[in-house]
């Protein structure tokens, strides 16, 4: 079936500095989403990609849809302590929609 | 617009014991999906309804879990009996008209319910 991974699993920030956490997909997907879940709290959507080789922006993060549509970035420019949480990214195949572990985030400042 | 409303926020049981789990999703959302999420994890969907009918249940437990959308709208998810294993957190989801497709993939979630089964 279809596996989404993510990597790292942890990311350790120093605050101002810029990060990026992968997605990996074993089959080509139809589109692939990103969300954000805060501890204790529930994944909220963040983008939605469709296009290959897509590249979508939302102020500090830069989304990024591989070229075979098979793997995604999540790329963090000037991290700051509101960015804590785990970023999951979900890829959609036949329908379905798979969701990766996630990268936990933690910031210092 | 009101969100995806789920209850009990928190349940805390008995291994072997039974427990069922409410969500109601957005006013107009024909999708609904419930996840188990185990801490460190991601969401593992486990049913996925379009209206009243079951689209996606190949990942739940049919042994012991069972659910139902019975009127299109709000949903249960049940678990008979209950086993360590399945303490997690509960979430349901919903998302606008449609099968899939285009740009209306989006899902909203609940704040979810957190099961510990000791």
């Amino acid at each position: 079936g279809q596996q989404v991974m993510q990597i790292p699993q942890y990311q350790h920030v120093q605050e101002g500095e810029d990060f990026t956490t992968y997605c990996n997909s074993s089959t080509t997907l139809s589109n692939i989403q990103w969300y954000k879940q805060r501890p204790g709290g529930h994944p909220v959507f963040l983008i939605q990609l469709v296009k290959s080789g897509e590249v979508k922006k939302q102020k500090r993060l830069t989304f990024q849809f591989g070229e075979a549509k098979k793997n995604s970035s999540l790329h963090i420019t000037a991290t700051q302590t509101t960015d804590v949480g785990t970023y999951f990214c979900a890829g959609t195949n036949d329908y379905k929609l798979s969701f990766g572990a996630g990268t936990t985030v933690t910031v210092r400042a | 617009e009101a969100g995806v409303a789920q209850s009990p926020r928190y349940k805390i049981i008995e291994k072997r014991q039974s427990v069922a789990f409410w969500c109601n999703p957005i006013s107009g959302h024909a999708t609904l999906y419930w996840y188990q999420q185990i801490l460190g994890q991601g969401p593992k969907l486990l049913i996925q309804f379009q209206n009243n009918g079951v689209v996606d249940d190949s990942q739940l437990p049919k042994d012991r879990f069972s659910a139902e959308r019975l009127k299109g709208v709000d949903s249960t998810l049940k678990i008979q009996p209950a086993k360590l294993e399945d303490s997690a957190v509960y979430l349901c989801a919903s998302r606008r008209p449609g099968l899939a497709g285009g740009s209306t993939d989006t899902q909203y979630f609940g704040p979810g319910t957190r099961l510990t089964v000791l």
